[in-house]
């Protein structure tokens, strides 16, 4: 079966500190991976996508994540943790020609000052 | 980027009647429209896949009687929820998908609290 784990389902990191989100996946086929953000009571905002080409992405408010095709992994980074980042985190796989997007649970990220 | 609109952003209903959330793609054409539920501290949960000028394509588990979905334009998709009861309330978001792109585009969320 098709999925996406998000494993921690809360990341604690000080504010200025380097942050990592995991995602792995597990689907058939190429996928089209991305990162959505969640503010309480708000809508998911887009980070970013990888569809083809360099592994390292580059995303919305300094974000980035690296896909790794060997290890099925999406993780999402960030060099510099800033209190704002606060947020739940979403990783999903876009698989089939609808275009329906499969999501992990979602990772509450909290910096702390 | 592209922007999507839902409305209204909060709702408070008795049980037993119906309400409508609207959803609208601002600057594009949305092919392809899709609705989420989303309970607390959860992921989304996929409840309908709408492309414009067709029916909706449920999940499992989800009713069709009950939820209703019109994508009537490409700018504008409907969920009106029918005969409400406490355990519809949720947040529920729409998302848009330009006849191009792999992303969707969300709207900001319809808090429902069903009385």
């Amino acid at each position: 079966a098709q999925s996406v784990a998000q494993p921690e389902d809360q990341v604690n990191v000080a504010e200025g500190n380097p942050l990592t989100v995991k995602c792995t996946y597990s689907v058939s086929g190429n996928p089209y991976l991305f990162w959505y953000v969640q503010y309480p009571n708000r809508g998911l905002q887009f980070l970013l996508k990888y569809i083809t080409g360099d592994n390292l992405v580059k995303g919305s408010y300094g974000f980035e994540a690296e896909f790794n095709k060997s290890q099925t992994s999406f993780h999402l980074k960030k060099p510099s943790a800033l209190v704002s980042d606060s947020a739940l985190y979403f990783c999903a796989v876009n698989m089939d020609s609808n275009y329906q997007l499969i999501w992990g649970a979602g990772t509450k990220l909290i910096i702390k000052p | 980027g592209a922007v999507v609109s839902q409305h209204p952003s909060w709702v408070i209903c008795k049980s037993g009647t119906s309400v409508k959330i609207e959803c609208r793609s601002l600057d594009f054409q949305a092919t392809t429209m899709f609705w989420y539920r989303q309970f607390p501290k959860q992921s989304l949960m996929l409840m309908a896949t709408s492309n414009e000028g067709s029916k909706a394509t449920y999940e499992q588990g989800v009713e069709k009687d009950k939820f209703l979905i019109n994508h009537a334009s490409l700018t504008l998709s409907t969920l009106t929820v029918t005969s409400a009861h406490p355990e519809d309330s949720s947040f529920y978001i729409c998302s848009g998908r330009g006849p191009s792109s792999y992303e969707q585009y969300f709207g900001p969320g319809t808090r429902l609290t069903v009385t």
